[in-house]
Order: C-alpha cells, then structure tokens, then sequence
C-alpha cells in the first residue's frame, strides 16, 4: 500500500494570511495526488486532483503542486469558510489510501 | 446533479454483520464512475473500503477483503456495503461516494451514517 504522510497535524493562523499544507507518498504518485476540505459535521469536498487541477467552483486561492513523492497545498489569502480539516489522497492506484489529515484552526 | 445518500442502523453488536445502503440520485450508476465506501475513525483516520464499478465489479481494501462486500440495486439506483464480524473498531463514520477513475478523485459525498459498534 503507498503511505501518505500529512504535515502539520495541526496549524494555527489568521485571516489573511497564507498556509501550506504537505504530503508525501512512500513511493512515486506521478502527481496523482487529491486534496480534500472536510468541515465539521459535513462531509469531504474535492478540492484539486491530479496534484495542480482545481475542481470547479473551488476559490483560486487554493492551489497545489508537487511531483514524484512530494506535494502541497496552499491556500493564499485565508478566509473564515477555509478554518476546517484537510486530507490528501493516493490518487494512483488501490488501495486508495488519506493522509491523517490536517487541521486548520483561527489564531 | 449527483447526490448521494446512506441509510442503516446506527448501532451494531459485535460479531454481527453493518448493512449500509447508498442510494444515488442525479446519475444512473451503470452509466460511468466507482462507487465507493470510505470510513473515517474517531480521532480522524480514513480508510478507503472499496468500490463497485459502473459494470459490477468489485475492489476491496486488502485490510477488509475476508469481512467485505459491496453489492448493487440497479433496478433501486443503490449500492450497498456488507461488513461481517464487526468489533468496536468499526465504530466510525461511513460514507458513500462516487470515484472519478480519470483522476481517482471522490467527486461527490453522502452526508455520511455515524455507526457504532457496541453491546
């Protein structure tokens, strides 16, 4: 199975300001890599596949990179509605597999 | 567009067997996508279980292959999962959701069950 590895477990920060996000697979992920939001009580929304691609309707604040075992997510510019949980996801084959998640509070 | 629902019991004793129903609105399931069950854990792990295709083939997780089944209504548009010999572990959150197999992206979520294993 790829292991996906999430950093930070937790991060603090205020409107405004801009975070990153990291993941790294135990094998090359050829940048299939996806990025979810998950709110509290809500359920995961897609937010960019294919390491760089943005799902439709998804603020351009949000924007993500990497290659080979390595990949983050960015989120410039924080709004309230972003203070919420985010996971990554094995995008290459099965058994898919999440990060531990990350979550984003309000400094 | 597409929506998804689960429905099922929301306390099962151990050793039993968690019966869960995905129905799904706004596509019809042997039209194209996966359809996947993913759990997420107290303390906030998820796990993948495994998915039906669009022409009835299944995938499970390893972890789950002996305990798993994932099983469809055509005629009711409805997916099911099937987890035997269920312990306190199983006690999460489950969710249903379609698979994007061009990017392995989970496009669209049910609201998700909260199960509880205990006697």
């Amino acid at each position: 199975d790829i292991q996906m590895t999430q950093s930070p477990t937790s991060l603090a920060a205020s409107v405004g300001e801009s975070v990153t996000i990291t993941c790294l697979a135990s094998e090359d992920i050829y940048g299939s890599l996806v990025w979810y939001q998950q709110k509290p009580g809500k359920s995961p929304q897609l937010l960019i596949y294919g390491a760089t691609i943005l799902e439709d309707g998804i603020p351009s604040r949000f924007s993500g990179s990497g290659s080979d075992t390595q990949y983050s997510l960015k989120i410039n510019s924080l709004q309230p509605e972003d203070f919420a949980s985010y996971y990554c996801q094995n995008g290459l084959s099965t058994p898919l597999t999440f990060g531990s998640g990350t979550k984003l509070e309000i400094k | 567009e597409i929506q998804l629902q689960e429905s099922g019991p929301g306390l099962v004793k151990p050793s039993q067997s968690l019966s869960l129903t995905c129905s799904v609105t706004g596509y019809t399931i042997t039209s194209g996508y996966d359809w996947s069950w993913i759990r997420k854990f107290p303390g906030n792990k998820m796990e993948w279980m495994g998915y039906i295709s669009y022409s009835g083939s299944t995938n499970y997780n390893p972890s789950l292959k002996s305990r798993i089944s994932i099983t469809r209504d055509t005629s009711k548009n409805q997916f099911f999962l099937q987890l035997n010999s269920v312990t306190t572990e199983d006690t999460a959150t489950y969710y249903c959701a379609n698979l994007n197999r061009d990017s392995y992206a989970h496009d669209y979520w049910g609201q998700g069950v909260m199960v509880t294993v205990s006697s």
